[in-house]
């Protein structure tokens, strides 16, 4: 049963490019979650999507980002415009259906975007 | 808005010592605290978790406590060994919230 995926593991974009961020979840998980992590600091919720609905993205900036989980495929995280500040980790997790967060989330290996 | 703090940012402790981490969150309505281990350039993964309805919970080497009234819980690595430095994050979430607030990280250094 393989792990949390995510590609690419790393991604080098020039300001003003975009970024696009994949993420697939665990066999039979339906719920995702994206975080971003700054170097030496902690995880920052961005936003939790289920199959085509997003349910909270209170964490996620208002403009230049964005978040799908269509019905076949991956997660996408996009990032439009991409400046400096964006050069961070970014992590999937995600937990099986009929969850709340309250049940364990597995975490992928992360994208680490660096713009120049 | 909800916030969990975390304490110390960094511990260094003697190989075989016992390594204390602390945690202190906002939101009252929070009732399930996980921890997770992250090395360097990987993913973090969980190591232990607690829920609200007990007050302490051991796996081996690693305990967790949780104090409801005073809104705080610890994560206790006894006989620590070189292979456990790594950031150690905590985390709580509430039912009916969809977000898991970290904390900022505390970075363990053991010593051989």
């Amino acid at each position: 049963n393989a792990g949390v995926m995510q590609n690419p593991r790393h991604l080098v974009r020039r300001r003003g490019q975009e970024a696009r961020l994949r993420c697939s979840p665990m066999k039979g998980h339906s719920h995702v979650y994206w975080y971003r992590q700054l170097p030496e600091e902690g995880l920052k919720f961005m936003v939790y999507l289920q199959k085509e609905n997003i349910i909270d993205e209170s964490g996620m900036p208002k403009e230049r980002f964005s978040a799908e989980f269509p019905k076949e495929g991956p997660s996408i995280l996009r990032i439009q415009q991409v400046v400096r500040g964006d050069s961070a980790a970014y992590f999937c997790a995600s937990s099986p259906p009929g969850s709340r967060v309250t049940d364990t989330q597995y975490f992928g290996p992360g994208t680490r975007l660096t713009v120049l | 808005g909800e916030n969990v703090e975390q304490h110390p940012s960094t511990l260094s402790v003697q190989e075989g010592d016992s390594a204390v981490i602390k945690c202190t969150y906002s939101d009252s309505a929070s009732n399930y605290f996980p921890w997770y281990k992250q090395e360097l350039g990987k993913r973090p993964q969980l190591i232990i978790d607690i829920r609200s309805n007990v007050g302490e919970k051991k796996d081996q080497r690693i305990a967790v406590t949780l104090n409801k009234t005073a809104k705080h819980f610890s994560l206790h690595i006894t006989e620590t060994q070189p292979e456990d430095s790594a950031v150690y994050f905590c985390a709580a979430s509430k039912p009916g919230g969809f977000k898991t607030i970290f904390g900022a990280g505390t970075r363990l250094f053991v010593k051989a």
